[in-house]
């Protein structure tokens, strides 16, 4: 079994709503990692969870703030977004984060957060 | 640094038709390779990937070959059909960034009937 979950699929929200976005994998995996995908652009990594502790935070605006409660769950809480916030966010997770780099990371199928 | 550089789409091709998609990659260190597939509405798929030169990465007819003297690791298929009309995306990942993935612009590729 190689599933990443997200929910909620989509996601309408105003600009002093506070929502939180959910990841799931059972893999046993111990790496996970949000991304912002704009339409018809690559994937932006946003952070980097190794074994449960941030490791990497690609200089985020607070108003995303990433949870990591156990090794199977990651959370991105929102709070005063933008309507430029708008975008699919794409979780993944990987076995390990490697230090040859081989790791595949498995992607979920998007939380698509539209921000009026 | 690390980057991605892929060829410009989109691409169209008819049913059956030979599909090439360039990659090329520069790297700090010895780069492991990745072609993922997203379908219109969902996340990315892991099609295939070569972790170390002359490797080749075969998925589903799909192939590409790990070619270090090029920098290169084009995306190739015989025959494509419909259902092969996605957005491809090509990553390198190199060791100690955290598995940080690199990805190319991706190219959009339309198969018509």
């Amino acid at each position: 079994d190689t599933e990443v979950t997200q929910t909620p699929k989509h996601l309408v929200m105003g600009m002093t709503n506070k929502k939180s976005l959910k990841c799931e994998q059972h893999m046993g995996h111990r790496a996970m990692y949000w991304y912002k995908q704009k339409a018809k652009k690559p994937p932006e990594l946003m952070f980097v969870y190794s074994y449960e502790k941030l490791s990497i935070n690609e200089s985020v605006p607070s108003r995303f703030s990433p949870e990591c409660p156990n090794s199977s769950l990651l959370n991105l809480h929102l709070h005063a977004l933008q309507p430029e916030d708008s975008a699919l966010y794409l979780c993944a997770s990987s076995q390990d984060v490697s230090l040859a780099g081989e790791e595949t990371q498995y992607f979920g199928p998007g939380t698509r957060l539209l921000v009026l | 640094g690390n980057s991605v550089t892929q060829m410009e789409g989109p691409v169209t091709l008819s049913e059956e038709a030979f599909l090439t998609i360039n990659c090329t990659y520069t790297a700090t260190g010895y780069p492991s390779l990745f072609w993922y597939v997203q379908y219109p509405g969902e996340g990315l798929q892991l099609l295939l990937k070569a972790t170390k030169a002359d490797d080749k990465g075969s998925n589903k007819g799909f192939e590409a070959t790990y070619r270090k003297e090029t920098t290169s690791f084009h995306l190739e298929k015989g025959s494509v059909q419909v259902s092969d009309s996605a957005v491809y995306f090509c990553a390198l990942s190199v060791g100690n960034t955290g598995n940080q993935f690199y990805f190319g612009t991706g190219t959009s590729l339309t198969v018509i009937p």
